[in-house]
């Protein structure tokens, strides 16, 4: 398998557009998570989902940030519209829920360097 | 609050020099301890779940241990390709919520 794929890797945008991230999860895993990288506050989890429902939406920052799951190898990441504060490493992770812990055993994707000017 | 410390936030050690990572939590109910290592650029790399205080893991020259109030990394006579930052993250029992602590870089010197 080739592991966790998120596109694009670097993105560069300007205040007010819309900016969407994109992620395929390991095949045969039931759970999907998106988390934010920053130096002032490290890995925060945003939202994750479990066969591709979303469970716990409560990091998710405010209502500029939107995430579907549209189906089992298929998941975005939306932000509209962008601001500078916004600008972070995005990651998204995939779990196979081992013994019905969702969070046991994480596998991260390379991360979406968002830069927004 | 709830919340993870982890101490120091850099490291710098000579190959073969031992020394441990400190996690420190403060968490309302403690459902499991888990330790990443993120290399620069890429996501962090699992290492260990700890469930209970007195627990160990060990993988190669890494050793995790757990208390009530706190998680050591142990590297034993490490090597260059130790060098990373090593996360620590609390899985909180009331609402299955993560949280991660910053991270200390540790480097290795040839």
């Amino acid at each position: 398998d080739a592991g966790v794929i998120q596109s694009p890797r670097h993105e560069v945008t300007e205040m007010g557009q819309e900016v969407t991230l994109r992620c395929k999860p390991i095949s045969g895993h039931d759970y999907l998570f998106w988390y934010r990288q920053t130096m002032m506050r490290g890995l925060e989890l945003l939202i994750y989902f479990n066969n591709n429902v979303p469970i716990d939406d409560s990091g998710m920052p405010e209502d500029r940030f939107s995430a579907k799951m549209p189906n089992a190898s298929f998941s975005t990441l939306k932000i509209q519209p962008s601001e500078p504060r916004d600008s972070a490493v995005y990651f998204c992770a995939s779990s196979p829920g081992l013994a019905g812990a969702p969070l046991y055993e994480q596998f991260f994707g390379p991360g979406t360097r968002l830069t927004v000017l | 609050e709830d919340q993870v410390t982890q101490s120091p936030e850099a490291l710098r050690l000579q190959e073969g020099e031992s020394s441990s990572l400190n996690c420190s939590y403060t968490v309302s109910g403690l459902r499991g301890l888990f330790w990443y290592r993120q290399d620069p650029g890429k996501g962090p790399e699992f290492l260990f779940t700890l469930y209970s205080a007195g627990e160990e893991k060990e993988k190669e020259r890494l050793k995790a241990t757990l208390t009530k109030k706190e998680s050591f990394l142990h590297i034993t006579a490490p090597k260059p390709e130790d060098s990373a930052t090593y996360l620590c993250a609390v899985l909180r029992n009331r609402d299955d919520k993560i949280i991660f602590g910053k991270g200390t870089r540790l480097h290795i010197l040839p």
